[in-house]
């Protein structure tokens, strides 16, 4: 079967920086995604990972290993604007499998 | 280029009527996917369509929901005899026939709610 997981709630100062985590469990997996979503709103894509490291994307990075069924989003120079939902979501078959979202809340 | 549409952004149901919701996708996309969103919960995949086909319904409830993409107009995705636990926030995506297949836009969403 597919599994996702990441945490629920984080919470950050603004200027810091922060991970948010995501373990998963598929077969036939394709790549692995991220997304941002504010409340209210659509998800807009964040990253995409198909091979194991890093991607870096101006203040926004993605890891991805493959072996270990493990990715994690890294935020730089949190800004207030980046208190969002941040989804992770697997490519495999047809679909993307999402996990329930990390709430990214960052404080003054 | 506009982006994937959705329409209505908001749609108030009673107990017994029929959703009927719909999703343009981006110009030159071919491929739509709909997912399904509780409150507080993660994006939950339903339906992948191409241009008259069902690719792969498995994430649908199989009575009352079903899901269409013809020729010409939008996809749309049908719940009849709603009951208040469909009521949720239904996105579309969509995706290009070729090149970066796995690039899903998102539209706005129409969030149901069932009175």
């Amino acid at each position: 079967g597919q599994n996702i997981d990441q945490p629920t709630e984080m919470t950050a100062t603004e200027g810091a920086i922060v991970q948010i985590n995501c373990t998963y469990q598929t077969s036939g997996f394709n790549g692995l995604f991220w997304y941002q979503q504010h409340a209210g709103e659509a998800p807009t894509f964040l990253s995409y990972n198909v091979l194991d490291g890093l991607e870096e994307k101006g203040r926004f990075s993605s890891f991805l290993s493959r072996s270990k069924g493990y990715s994690y989003l890294l935020l730089k120079e949190l800004q207030m604007k980046d208190s969002a939902s941040y989804l992770c979501a697997m490519w495999a078959g047809n679909m993307l499998t999402f996990g329930g979202g990390t709430r990214l809340m960052v404080k003054p | 280029n506009a982006g994937v549409m959705q329409n209505p952004r908001h749609l108030v149901r009673r107990r017994g009527q029929e959703a009927r919701l719909r999703c343009s996708p981006m110009k030159g996309h071919s491929h739509v996917y709909w997912y399904r969103q509780l409150p507080e919960e993660g994006l939950k995949f339903m339906v992948y369509l191409q241009k008259e086909n069902i690719i792969d319904e498995s994430g649908m409830p199989k009575e009352r929901f079903s899901a269409e993409f013809p020729k010409e107009g939008p996809s749309i995705l049908r719940i009849q005899q709603v009951v208040r636990g469909d009521s949720a926030a239904y996105f579309c995506a969509s995706s290009p026939a070729t090149g970066s297949t796995y690039e899903q836009y998102f539209g706005p969403g129409t969030r149901l709610t069932v009175t």
